[in-house]
């Protein structure tokens, strides 16, 4: 049981470039989500999934695009990056009844935009 | 728009002693609260949840109180310890979760 995992740990990346974060989870979670965590700014919600081929955007999702084909994976694509998009990227899982179950967090993927 | 803080950036707390950590919201009608910690360089780490109707949990050293009314929980550490320094975020869930900028507490000898 590996939990939520993220690849890769760290990531620069030249401005206009696109990339991919991935996401896994084996815990058999239904809801999906990514952050963005930037200082002084806390955890921000970027997209998320209530299931597979569900998905729905969060606070901050210009610039960000996602799918989720199967329960167990829920990427993230930077579509033209740009250096605002300089971050800290976390993604987490939980069961759909969210108001009884905490959330379960990646390690994280810290990007760098040049 | 909604917005959630808690108390301060940092927390400085002799060990021994009972840290207090405050998280208040405006413009939200959160059904459940959660806590969690912060280790630098790690994903937060889910330690409680809370739900409306009810008013405090409690979990080992921790304890959380959830006050609708005032629109406030309180997150207590009890006989704190120096490993317990480190970041802790209080988030208000409906359909998604909202997060805090977090306290950091310095737990110290």
């Amino acid at each position: 049981n590996a939990g939520v995992t993220q690849t890769p740990k760290f990531q620069v990346l030249k401005t206009g470039q696109s990339m991919t974060l991935q996401c896994a989870q084996d815990m058999n979670h239904e809801y999906m989500s990514w952050y963005r965590q930037d200082p002084g700014m806390g955890l921000r919600l970027i997209h998320y999934s209530v299931g597979a081929g569900i998905t729905d955007q969060g606070e901050v999702p210009n610039g960000y695009n996602v799918s989720r084909s199967t329960t167990e994976d829920f990427p993230l694509r930077l579509l033209s990056a740009a250096p605002s998009q300089t971050s800290v990227y976390f993604c987490a899982s939980s069961y759909s009844d969210r108001a009884n179950y905490g959330y379960t967090f990646g390690s994280g993927t810290r990007l760098t935009v040049v | 728009s909604q917005k959630i803080e808690q108390n301060s950036e940092a927390l400085n707390i002799q060990e021994g002693k009972t840290a207090t950590l405050t998280c208040n919201y405006t413009n939200y009608s959160p059904a459940y609260l959660q806590w969690y910690r912060q280790d630098p360089g790690r994903g937060p780490v889910f330690l409680l949840l809370i739900r409306e109707n009810e008013k405090e949990k409690r979990k080992e050293r921790l304890k959380v109180t959830f006050d609708t009314t005032l629109k406030q929980s309180l997150f207590h550490i009890t006989a704190s310890q120096p490993a317990d320094s480190a970041t802790y975020l209080c988030a208000l869930g409906t359909d998604k979760l909202i997060f805090g900028t977090g306290t950091r507490l310095q737990v110290f000898p």
